[in-house]
């Protein structure tokens, strides 16, 4: 399997602009989680899904944060407006419920607003 | 509130010497500890998944021990190389609808192996 993919790799926009994150999860899981990473509050998980439906959105922090997933194979994680506040690097990864919850991380989306 | 507190911040040590990473915790209802490598640049890798029964687990040079008592675990590597130079985060689970979901994470410890 290729793994949890993300794209696009890194993403460099302006403050205001919108902001799609893209995931791909690993054939067959049935969660699929959305986190942030920074150097000040390291990883914080902002939304998980369970076959395709929204669990827990809590981690969130405003509601120009918004996430998608249409189908079991694809998720989005939209900022719209984006601002600097923003810059991050935010992680997609997917687990299979049953086997003890590992998740396998994705490579990240590396977001700088400017 | 729940928190996990990993210590030391960073640490640095010559290739072929053993290190432990400690990991404190205050999650309650406890339900798992896992500790991760996270490379530069990389996403997180599972190292070790540990339950309230288990209170040793290991992964090739990569031992991971779990007091429940005193809320405690330590990541302890052997023999270290090059290649192990990463962020290790300690991340414990709630108990909480899902099983697994209500995540805790530490801030990381940043370990960098010299040659």
């Amino acid at each position: 399997d290729a793994g949890v993919i993300q794209s696009p790799r890194h993403e460099v926009t302006e403050m205001g602009q919108e902001v799609t994150l893209r995931c791909k999860p690993i054939s067959g899981h049935d969660y699929l989680f959305w986190y942030r990473q920074t150097m000040m509050r390291g990883l914080e998980l902002l939304i998980y899904f369970n076959n395709n439906v929204p669990i827990d959105d809590s981690g969130m922090p405003e509601d120009r944060f918004s996430a998608k997933m249409p189908n079991a194979s694809f998720s989005t994680l939209k900022i719209q407006p984006s601002e600097p506040r923003d810059s991050a690097v935010y992680f997609c990864a997917s687990s299979l419920a049953g086997r003890g919850g590992e998740q396998y991380f994705g490579p990240g989306t590396r977001l700088t607003v400017t | 509130k729940n928190q996990v507190e990993q210590s030391p911040q960073s640490l640095i040590i010559l290739e072929g010497k053993n290190c432990t990473l400690q990991c404190n915790y205050t999650v309650s209802p406890f339900s798992n500890l896992r500790w991760y490598k996270q490379d530069t640049g990389r996403g997180p890798v599972s190292l070790t998944i540990m339950t309230f029964s288990e209170n040793t687990k290991s992964n090739g040079r990569y031992t991971a021990t779990l007091d429940a008592d005193t809320k405690q675990s330590s990541l302890h590597i052997t023999a270290s190389q090059l290649s192990d130079s990463a962020s290790y985060i300690c991340v414990v689970s709630a108990e909480g609808g899902g099983s697994n979901y209500k995540l805790t994470f530490g801030k990381g410890t940043l370990l960098t192996v010299n040659p």
